[in-house]
């Protein structure tokens, strides 16, 4: 199975200033048909996951552009470029390249200082 | 729009069964694969199972790999989770999820 680890897994920000979620993955996530399915959900307290970002980069409707993905192989990031108190919540990475199983990251609580 | 509606979890003895339901809206259920991912209390999401568009193929996680069974309804729009031999580890709130969408989940709780 691919293992998918999140850092940091507690992140405290301030409101206004950027953040930054690294997920890595055991193994590439490079699909054969030349996607890579990796994914970022957002677990606001007490709601279900929303899905963010898809395939890396793709941003959800109704997803503020404040929020972005990028990477690549095994490596991947999620940022907030200016965090706002709705953002407070944890995040998780998701892939979707080698199933089954989909793996998750263990989240990443995003706080306010 | 999408919307995903899970019901049927409650509290139940170890070694028990409950049949976990999702109703679904929003787009066309019969052309899509459909998955059930748990959470724990206070803990991260797990993968449970996935079901094709046509019911005809399934795989699962393999924490219930012989105990939970999935299936799908495709003339009512509807997701199943039958979760058999139910252990004390099993108490998880249990979303399906489709295109990206998640419901609002159903939680179970196994206690003697």
């Amino acid at each position: 199975d691919v293992v998918m680890t999140q850092s940091p897994l507690s992140l405290p920000v301030t409101l206004g200033q950027p953040a930054s979620i690294s997920c890595r993955s055991s193994q590439s996530l490079a699909h054969s048909d030349g996607n890579t399915y990796l994914d970022w959900f957002q677990q606001r307290p007490g709601q279900s996951p929303r899905r963010l970002i898809y395939m890396v980069s793709n941003r959800d409707s109704g997803v503020p552009d404040r929020f972005s993905g990028s990477g690549s192989g095994t490596d991947f990031t999620l940022k907030i470029s200016r965090v706002e108190a709705e953002d407070v919540g944890v995040y998780y990475c998701m892939q979707g390249t080698h199933w089954p199983p989909w793996t998750f990251g263990q989240g990443t609580k995003v706080e306010i200082k | 729009q999408v919307h995903l509606v899970e019901s049927g979890g409650g509290v139940v003895q170890p070694g028990r069964s409950l049949r976990l339901s999702c109703a679904a809206s929003g787009f066309t259920f019969s052309s899509y694969d459909i998955n059930w991912v748990r959470q724990a209390p206070g803990k991260g999401l797990e993968w449970v199972a996935v079901i094709s568009y046509d019911g005809s193929k399934k795989d699962y996680g393999d924490s219930v790999k012989g105990r939970f069974i999935i299936s799908r309804d495709n003339s009512k729009n509807t997701l199943y989770l039958q979760v058999n031999s139910l252990r004390v580890e099993d108490t998880a709130v249990y979303y399906c999820t489709a295109l990206g969408y998640w419901g609002q989940g159903t939680l179970v709780t196994v206690s003697s």
